[in-house]
């Protein structure tokens, strides 16, 4: 049961342009979403998070919006630049009623910037 | 450079082994979780401790087990390996016990299970 869904394994984008990458979730008790972005060979590291009280976070180069209704969030990446090429995910956690912070992985996408 | 260190890097085991994996928190997080990461998946969170006492567990079988120390380190222990065991082990500490609190991984530990 994959409660935290990326259905792009991959993605290019040429060097300066946007990169979209997309997340989508079913269990409408997620209140609060992070991105991770991760090298080969090292842990995730935090990239960004909004809470479901908020549809924008911004943070540089990067923004995250999140659809409640659509129980979707993306990440923007503008401009795309090549030390961001990494796997992204998309991670989920539940409220504060839930008792612990486990966070929930989406699969993962792999972006490529392009010289 | 997120102040979570792990150890070993790598490690090769046989099945029905016993392994310990072992991960180092910033100073003064007093939660930390572990992650399973297989490959080509997303991290799957195996169990959290908070101030030294299990606070949530994932689907994992009890072969699965951790301590938390005081001194901010903690353990991942796995009983009997099994093939399925071989991942990428991550652990991850939060500054406090908060919804809202940000989880830094360490490198984390590949398992390889023979």
């Amino acid at each position: 049961d994959q409660q935290v869904k990326q259905n792009s394994p991959s993605l290019s984008v040429q060097e300066g342009r946007i990169s979209i990458l997309n997340c989508d979730y079913t269990n409408s008790m997620f209140d609060y979403f992070l991105w991770y972005k991760k090298y080969p060979a090292e842990g995730p590291t935090f990239l960004i998070s909004i809470s479901s009280i908020k549809d924008k976070n911004e943070d540089g180069r990067f923004t995250v919006f999140l659809n409640k209704s659509a129980k979707h969030l993306s990440l923007h990446i503008v401009p795309s630049q090549p030390g961001d090429s990494a796997v992204y995910f998309c991670a989920a956690r539940l409220g504060p009623n839930f008792g612990n912070e486990k966070l929930t992985f989406g699969t993962g996408t792999r972006l490529t910037i392009i010289p | 450079e997120t102040g979570v260190t792990q150890s070993p890097t790598h490690l090769i085991k046989t099945r029905g082994q016993q392994v310990t994996l072992r991960c180092s928190s910033q100073s003064g997080h007093n939660t930390v979780s572990w992650y399973q990461q297989a490959l080509g998946q997303g991290p799957q969170f195996i169990f959290q401790y908070y101030r030294e006492e299990e606070n949530g567990r994932g689907n994992f079988p009890p072969r699965f087990s951790g301590l938390q120390f005081p001194n901010y380190s903690s353990e991942l222990n796995v009983n009997a390996l099994e093939l399925d065991d071989s991942a990428l082990y991550l652990c991850a500490s939060s500054l406090v016990r908060g919804f809202r609190e940000t989880q830094y991984f360490g490198p984390g530990t590949r398992l390889l299970v023979l």
